[in-house]
């Protein structure tokens, strides 16, 4: 079963408007990842945030974490329509070298 | 190359034969990983090697698959007697090893289909 969940599944806004996606996971982690995936292409790495980390940012990304919560968010601001693409939230377990888990994954809409 | 390499890009079979999917990770990676992503679904795990051992294979579905990483750098996933829900995208991604998991660096996939 998938440690991530992504909402909203699917998210459609206007260019230069912001787009907020949010992940919730179960068991503790090391840290937690952010990538992005367009249509037919492999994953691309946006940002890591470690689990004694409460927020960070990387140009237009901003990424919360609130491991109380065991949730995380990914904001971009000032969106463009080449953002269009998947989000998906990865989280590290815990344990020395081991797997990320990835979540089900936001669609996001971008449109001109 | 600069990147991780899959090769075939798209395999086309026919149920019941045998596939060899192979992934190029970048050099000098210890960390090489298998995905098999379906679509609308995110990456599920199949299988993470640490240099020529598989430190972890839980996530393969059953005995029909089979990973192997001879000398710590290419790797090839192998299906036997394929089904048609084995058809998916398969991802392979590296990292450069070490304590904790860091980024992954992803190969543009194999898109596997089974007929």
């Amino acid at each position: 079963s998938q440690q991530g969940e992504e909402d909203p599944q699917a998210l459609s806004i206007q260019e230069g408007e912001n787009a907020t996606m949010n992940c919730s996971y179960k068991t503790s982690i090391n840290n937690l990842q952010w990538y992005r995936q367009n249509s037919g292409r492999g994953l691309v790495h946006l940002i890591l945030i470690r689990s004694n980390e409460r927020e960070k940012h990387s140009g237009r990304l901003r990424v919360t974490l609130d491991t109380s919560k065991k949730s995380s968010s990914l904001l971009i601001t000032a969106s463009r329509a080449a953002d269009t693409a998947s989000y998906f939230c990865a989280t590290d377990k815990g344990s020395s070298g081991s797997r990320l888990t990835f979540g089900e994954g936001t669609q996001l809409t971008v449109n001109p | 190359g600069a990147g991780v390499s899959q090769t075939p890009s798209n395999k086309v079979t026919e149920k019941g034969k045998y596939v060899e999917l192979r992934c190029d990770p970048i050099s000098g990676h210890t960390a090489l990983y298998w995905y098999r992503q379906s679509l609308g679904q995110g990456p599920e795990f199949l299988i993470y090697f640490q240099g020529t051992g598989a430190a972890d294979d839980s996530g393969l579905p059953n005995d029909r698959f089979f990973a192997v990483r001879p000398e710590g750098s290419v790797s090839t996933l192998k299906i036997q007697r394929t089904e048609r829900g084995d058809s998916a995208v398969y991802l392979c991604a590296s990292s450069p090893g070490g304590r904790n998991t860091g980024e992954l660096f992803f190969g543009e996939g194999s898109r596997l289909t089974v007929l």
